[in-house]
């Protein structure tokens, strides 16, 4: 079972970059790690996956060192639009899919 | 690509009727979907898990008697709570996972179905 820690909430500002870190302690050798973020009344929506290392895309990057328990979403030069729920999760054949309570991100203007 | 689908988005019924929710891979074959039920300011919670031509594995607690899930296709999956009471009401949102972009692994999730049960 792949349970992972993230805070509760974080505050930022607009412009600002957000870096938001996940704990998985016992990720497996096959499993990825995956970040999705929620608007409320919506369902999550795939930001970006990795495995190890640095993954990029047009909306995020994502750090995972080398020992792969934690992993760290960066959100450059947030939004308003950008405040939601972000979720990390472990995932991979035969897990127990467990979304933790995510992250509660809230951009200031 | 890998866009799910639900139907309905939101549904009101009386106390004692059953609802149900259509979950739909709209650009691939998803071989496992999931089912799963989030309360206001709350996590996601799965409550079981299917795939396509077999029974789905409930999580604990979740009554598969009460919520019915069939998976038929590689592009269907449809949950039906019977007899609905209030204490159902909830937002329930399928995800499904299948060759796409050559891993099977991840979750692409539909927009969710809120419902309210009077």
């Amino acid at each position: 079972l792949a349970k992972t820690t993230q805070p509760i909430s974080m505050d930022s500002y607009e412009g600002q970059e957000v870096n938001i870190t996940c704990s998985h302690n016992n990720i497996a050798t096959n499993d990825y790690i995956t970040w999705y973020q929620q608007f409320p009344s919506q369902g999550p929506r795939f930001i970006i996956q990795g495995y190890k290392t640095k993954v990029t895309n047009e909306v995020a990057s994502l750090f995972i060192p080398a020992d792969r328990k934690s992993s760290t979403l960066s959100l450059p030069r947030v939004s308003l639009s950008d405040t939601a729920v972000y979720y990390c999760l472990v995932e991979g054949w035969g897990q127990n899919f467990v979304f933790g309570p995510g992250t509660r991100l809230s951009v200031l203007p | 690509g890998a866009v799910v689908s639900q139907h309905p988005s939101w549904v009101i019924c009386k106390s004692g009727t059953s609802v149900k929710i259509e979950c739909r891979s709209l650009d691939f074959q998803a071989t496992t979907m999931f089912w799963y039920r989030q309360f206001p300011k709350q996590s996601l919670m799965l409550m079981a898990t299917s795939n396509e031509g077999s029974k789905a594995t409930y999580e604990q607690g979740v009554e598969k008697d009460k919520f019915l899930i069939n998976h038929a296709s590689l592009t269907l999956s449809t949950l039906t709570v019977t007899s609905a009471h209030p204490e159902d009401s909830s937002f329930y949102i399928c995800s499904a996972s299948g060759l796409v972009s050559g891993r099977e692994e991840t979750q692409y999730f539909g927009p969710g179905t809120r419902l309210l049960v009077l």
